[in-house]
Formats: C-alpha cells, structure tokens, sequence
C-alpha cells in the first residue's frame, strides 16, 4: 500500500491553540516523512521532516510525534499564529527512490 | 543561492493541443523531480530526472514526457490535452545521496479549455 491517509480535512483554531494534524501509513518501506506547508497560489514549502528512527523532532514551534509501531505520525504546531494559516501535507518517501508520496491536506484556520 | 524557479507561471490551452513547462533547478541539485497537483488535492508524482535520465515514473500515460538538460534544468512536456490535465504543475529538485529534501519550485497553473 503506497497510500499516506491524513486527517483531519479541516481545523480551525484560536490564536495561542494548538494545531494537531495527523498521517497513517502501511508500507513498511518508507524511510522518510515530510511536512509541506502550502499557502494558495504557491508551492509546498518544507517545514519539517523525520526518519523513522526517532521517535520525535522539534523545531521552534513545529514538532513530529512518530509512532513507528503504530504507522502514524503528526504534526503539532504550538502558539498557532494566523499566518500559519496554510494547506499542510504530510508526505512519505519510497527507500528506493526519491518519489514523495503526499497526503490529502489539512487546511488550517487560525483566528486571531 | 537561488531557489527553484518554474516559468511560465500561468497557461490557458485548448483541448488536443501541446504544452511545454520549464523548471530550473536549485542551485547544487542535480535531481528534479515533477508532480501534478489537482485543485484540493495532495501532489501526485509524474516522474524524476537524474543526471539526464528519467529515474523513476508515477502512474501517468507516455503523453507526459520530460527531459532534463547538462545543467540539470527540466521540461515537461504533455501531448494531447485533456480537461483533467488542467492542474498545478510542480517542479522539484534535490541533491543525490543522504539528502532527502525535495524543494519545491511555485509551478505553473495549466488551464485546459
């Protein structure tokens, strides 16, 4: 199964929350697990990326929680801002080949 | 260092007709890779481009074809058009060995009337 699922489709939160996004995958094979943000009308951005040998990676307000067990892994945005408001893709690599395999987006809503 | 850059930003094409996008690599990549994005959607892999070669293909027909020069810039080329063609086009590019990262370019809009 090439197929990342992502959840939810839609959140919205107040400034100051906590954005949680959430990918599950099957295929054991994928070595590698980036977050894109994208705002409209341009290309995704790299945010932040994990192996699946660590169990966690932070940067300034972005973390990874990754649950090798379990196949899933999420994003935590903390002290959401309203620029952060942005489509943002959970993504898998292949260890084979550079291919990105994307999941189907959240679009995220912080009000001020 | 300059970023990935795609031109041209917008297209309108009719139905049957040819297009031609253009991606210019990020500077020190050597890799490039293209993907279709439909409106609402996640980004779907078409194909990459290594040293000149394609390296790997997603489930696109052969009417989706590209190249990649000595400078490591690409085309894409699609054959054909149909209405679903319509979409964001994004270029990525990437260095080979132990880096991962793919850094996208802003792609271009096609419009298939």
């Amino acid at each position: 199964q090439q197929q990342v699922k992502q959840s939810p489709q839609s959140l919205i939160v107040q400034k100051g929350g906590i954005s949680i996004i959430n990918c599950a995958y099957e295929n054991t094979a994928f070595d590698y697990f980036p977050w894109y943000q994208q705002f409209p009308g341009k290309g995704p951005a790299l945010l932040i990326a994990i192996r699946p040998d660590v169990s966690e990676k932070k940067e300034g307000r972005f973390t990874i929680s990754f649950n090798k067990s379990a196949k899933q892994f999420s994003l935590h945005i903390m002290d959401s801002q309203p620029g952060d408001s942005a489509t943002y893709f959970c993504a898998a690599r292949l260890d084979s080949s550079y291919k990105l395999i994307f999941g189907s987006g959240t679009r995220l809503l912080v009000r001020p | 260092e300059t970023g990935v850059t795609q031109s041209p930003t917008h297209l309108i094409k009719t139905r049957g007709q040819q297009v031609t996008l253009r991606c210019s690599s990020q500077s020190g990549h050597n890799t490039v890779s293209w993907y279709q994005q439909a409106l609402g959607q996640g980004p779907q892999f078409i194909f990459q481009y290594y040293r000149e070669e394609e390296n790997g293909r997603g489930n696109f027909p052969p009417r989706f074809s590209g190249l990649q020069f000595p400078n490591y810039s690409s085309e894409l080329n699609v054959n054909a058009l149909e209405l679903d063609d319509s979409a964001l086009y994004l270029c990525a590019s990437s260095s080979s060995g132990l880096t991962y990262e793919q850094y996208f370019g802003p792609g271009t809009r096609l419009t298939v009337t």
